[in-house]
């Protein structure tokens, strides 16, 4: 099974300020025959489901603001927060469908500072 | 517009068995498979199983290999999964999702199982 690692395990930032998020999976998520990274980000919010933001890596969900964007290949990714709203304090999760069985990392609970 | 309505909350006994349902509106059912994904209080989401809603096929996490089973009923665009031999550790939210290109999207809104004796 891939494992997904996460860093850090919990982040406090500034009103305004950029957040960053790391997620790195134990093996490759990158594609060759598509050259395609099976990684996705998630929001969750206590008390809701997971909340769809970016998926190939980099690519926004409809209606996710422009202030989300991920980045990254094979191993390593970034989801980075760059001007940081009250509205964004949840928990992010990064996921690999790469393969079966798809798998999360452990979460990053981020807080306003 | 898309939408996956489960369940309510059930409360078991150690041993005994649970069965979740999802039920799907607004996409064609057979075009896209729906996955169970759990999570225990405070921690991370543990993906269980899926299943193919058009041709029946399944693929369970090895851990759950025998306790679980997901079954689909097509004339009623609904999504079951069983639990068996219950225990404490399976106190969690369980989510069904679906899959649209692989990604999960969207979620229902979480079955609250409680095992306590």
């Amino acid at each position: 099974d891939i494992v997904m690692t996460q860093s850090p395990d919990s982040l406090a930032v500034s009103l305004g300020e950029r957040a960053t998020i790391n997620c790195k999976s134990s093996q490759s998520v990158l594609y060759s025959f598509n050259n395609k990274n099976y990684l996705a980000w998630y929001q969750q919010k206590p008390g809701q489901p997971p909340k769809l933001l970016i998926y190939w890596a980099s690519t926004r969900e409809s209606g996710v603001p422009d202030r989300f964007s991920g980045s990254g290949s094979g191993t390593d990714f970034t989801l980075t927060i760059s001007s940081l709203q009250a509205e964004d304090v949840a928990v992010y999760y990064c996921h690999q469908y790469y393969s079966i069985p798809v798998t999360f990392g452990q979460g990053t609970r981020l807080e306003i500072k | 517009q898309v939408q996956l309505e489960q369940s309510g909350a059930e409360e078991k006994k150690p041993g005994a068995s649970v069965k979740v349902s999802c039920k799907t509106s607004g996409y064609t059912f057979t075009d896209h498979a729906i996955h169970w994904v759990r999570q225990a209080p405070g921690q991370s989401l543990e993906w269980m199983g899926r299943i193919n809603t058009g041709t029946g096929n399944r693929d369970y996490l090895q851990k759950f290999q025998g306790r679980v089973t997901i079954t689909s009923d097509t004339s009623a665009r609904t999504v079951y999964m069983e639990l068996s031999s219950l225990r404490s550790e399976d106190t969690a939210v369980y989510y069904c999702a679906r899959d649209r290109g692989q990604q999960l999207l969207p979620w229902g809104l979480g079955t609250l199982v409680t095992v306590s004796s």
